[in-house]
Formats: structure tokens, C-alpha cells, sequence
């Protein structure tokens, strides 16, 4: 992996169920993993700041999980409502500076 | 409501016209960044400003001109733009540099060039 990137690149997903989806990084120099949740119409908000490897976060009912070894990191949303429709992106510092480097996105709708 | 502000939220100018995007925050943050953001991709990364300096230029053609005039406030002067530069410009800011800090993003501006 040369790159950030996400998969899939959008889903649809029914209101109560719960879903995932993968950002994959490369591993070599982790410094960390970003996630952010972009509601159309507002702005990209931050969810969680990955460091370690095996981390698990989690906000509400959203939770994130780091494996840095094999480089990626999975978003799960419990019991999906409509208000978690939204694009996730995932970003990785390449360096210890403020260089973000951001995949493409997963754009999640839930139908009611 | 976003903590990072930015106006307008629309412009749409011509290519011989100069306008500035305007960022503010109030968040004490010591990092501020202009990105650049086309339908269905990744925001790329334009600038960088720590504590006020430019640190960050991302080979970004010189009809893009940053200004940070404090800590607080970011601009992003437009003169003579080509059609291809119609994008999303995002604002963010964060508390620092380094990895660990979540960047905080304004609503954007949405800028057409005809």
C-alpha cells in the first residue's frame, strides 16, 4: 500500500442495522491514523486520533479499531441511524509534521 | 456550529478578478491550513501556517497567495484563476503541529471560476 485508501467507496445501510468499512495505510513510519465524519452541507468533523497498534476507540455508538502491522484500521457504526449518513474519511500523518494525507472516503446512507 | 468560520460560503468570479477567502478561529490553535477539495476526492493539502509562518507550500501555482495576518485569522488571495481551480477551499486549524492533533474544519467555501 502505497497510499490511503477506503473501502467501499459508499454503502447503504438500514436504519438499527450495523455496519463497517476498512482504511487501509501503509505501515512503514506510523505515527498515527485520523478519522473524520463529513455530514453534507457542514464540515469535516474529527472523530478519533489513532496511535497504537490494537487500539480500539469509540464515540456513542461509532468505535474504530488500529492495526498498524498490517496497516488498517476498521470503522464500525452499531445500530445505524439516519443521521450517521455521512462520507467517513480516514487520514494518515506521512510525516511528523501537519501533512495529512486523506483516502478518498466512505459515504454511508441510511435508509429509514 | 463550526468553531472555524469561513466566508463566503459561495463566490463565483471570473478569471481577470482578484476576491480573498477568509478564515477566522478562536481556538487559541497555533496551526492553520488551506485544502483544496474536488467532487468525489480527498482534500489536498495547499498551506500550512505555524504560529503565523508559512511552513507548508504544496507546489501551489502563485495565483494562490496565503496570508496570515495573526493568530487568529487566515486568508487565501485569488487573482487570475483557471476553470480547474472551481473547488471546495477548506479552512482547518489545529492546536498544534504533530500527528496527534485532530485539524478542526470550517464549512468551506465554494468557489466557481466562469
Amino acid at each position: 500500500i502505497l497510499n490511503v485508501e477506503q473501502s467501499p467507496q459508499s454503502l447503504h445501510v438500514q436504519e438499527g442495522d450495523s455496519t463497517n468499512f476498512t482504511c487501509s495505510f501503509p505501515s512503514s513510519n506510523f505515527y498515527a491514523l485520523h478519522w473524520y465524519r463529513w455530514e453534507t452541507a457542514k464540515s469535516p468533523e474529527a472523530l478519533f486520533v489513532m496511535t497504537l497498534n490494537g487500539d480500539e476507540k469509540k464515540k456513542g455508538r461509532i468505535s474504530a479499531t488500529l492495526n498498524t502491522k498490517e496497516g488498517y484500521s476498521y470503522l464500525y457504526i452499531k445500530g445505524s441511524q439516519p443521521e450517521d449518513s455521512a462520507t467517513y474519511l480516514c487520514a494518515q500523518p506521512r510525516s511528523n509534521d501537519y501533512k495529512l494525507s486523506f483516502g478518498a472516503g466512505t459515504t454511508v446512507t441510511v435508509r429509514a | 456550529d463550526t468553531e472555524v468560520t469561513q466566508t463566503p460560503k459561495h463566490l463565483v468570479m471570473g478569471m481577470t478578478n482578484k476576491k480573498s477567502l477568509k478564515c477566522e478561529q478562536h481556538m487559541g490553535h497555533r496551526a492553520m491550513y488551506w485544502y483544496k477539495q474536488k467532487a468525489k476526492k480527498p482534500p489536498e493539502l495547499m498551506f500550512v501556517y505555524s504560529y503565523e509562518k508559512l511552513s507548508i507550500n504544496e507546489s501551489v501555482p502563485s495565483r494562490f497567495s496565503p496570508e496570515c495576518p495573526n493568530s487568529s485569522l487566515l486568508n487565501l488571495h485569488l487573482h487570475a484563476l483557471q476553470p480547474e481551480d472551481s473547488a471546495l477551499y477548506l479552512c482547518a486549524s489545529s492546536q498544534g503541529g504533530g500527528t496527534h492533533q485532530p485539524q478542526h474544519f470550517g464549512d468551506g467555501t465554494r468557489l466557481s471560476i466562469l
